[in-house]
């Protein structure tokens, strides 16, 4: 199972926008509903933002949001804040192979 | 409050076999599906297996099947990852996490350990 593929790399001044891709296939984030985003500060454990594709945990401010066209899911953060800056992470499930991780894309707010 | 609780940092030789823990407290241990995942310095995060407490059920990855064994002591919280014939490219932080059953996310994590392999 090959990894989910996300942009390297993101950026945005303080108060902007950005959109991360995550795009998959048929067999993972086409398939099932259950697309979820991680974001991970250094040296830290990461922590969910986004489950079933939309869904925001509770805590977790609503300038985060998901979507998913197709094999691919996104991740869009308005209105950027300085905490904001850190790698993100998407994950589908992917049926019997289990579950599958994006390859991570670091968002720098400038 | 729920806290997933690893075992220390490791090092072991290319060919040994590492046995990590992850204690979990704070809500009944066996409502919820567990998961390992691992991440290599400077790497992204890579799945590893899930555990099933109530069944004992478990699904690892593809990759690592034949090296890596998931168990479970329900009656103490506590998850098992035992992973053998360690390589170089084994060397990552080790989580372990929760998933409420059938969310497909992981909304608890542990803090990580690292585990080193070296001659």
């Amino acid at each position: 199972q090959s990894a989910l593929t996300q942009p390297p790399s993101a950026s945005g001044s303080p108060g902007q926008s950005v959109t991360i891709s995550c795009t998959g296939t048929s067999s993972d984030i086409g398939g099932y509903g259950f697309v979820s985003w991680y974001q991970q500060h250094p040296g830290k454990a990461p922590k969910l933002i986004i489950f079933e594709v939309t869904k925001r945990p509770s805590g977790v401010p609503d300038r985060f949001s998901g979507s998913r066209s197709g094999n691919t899911a996104s991740l869009t953060v308005s209105g950027l804040h300085i905490e904001d800056e850190a790698d993100y992470y998407c994950s589908s499930y992917a049926g019997s192979d289990g579950y599958v991780f994006g390859s991570g894309t670091k968002v720098t707010v400038l | 409050q729920v806290q997933l609780v690893q075992s220390g940092a490791e090092v072991k030789k290319p060919g040994a076999s590492v046995k990590l823990s992850c204690k979990a407290t704070g809500d009944t241990f066996t409502t919820y599906y567990w998961h390992w995942v691992r991440q290599a310095p400077g790497q992204g995060l890579e799945w590893l297996g899930i555990i099933i407490p109530d069944t004992g059920a478990t699904n690892p990855a593809q990759r690592l099947q034949g090296r890596v064994t998931l168990s479970r002591d329900s009656s103490a919280s506590t998850l098992y990852m035992e992973l053998s014939s360690l390589r170089s490219e084994d060397a990552a932080v080790y989580y372990c996490a929760r998933e409420p059953p059938h969310s497909g996310s992981f909304d608890y994590w542990s803090q990580g350990t690292l585990v080193t392999v070296s001659s």
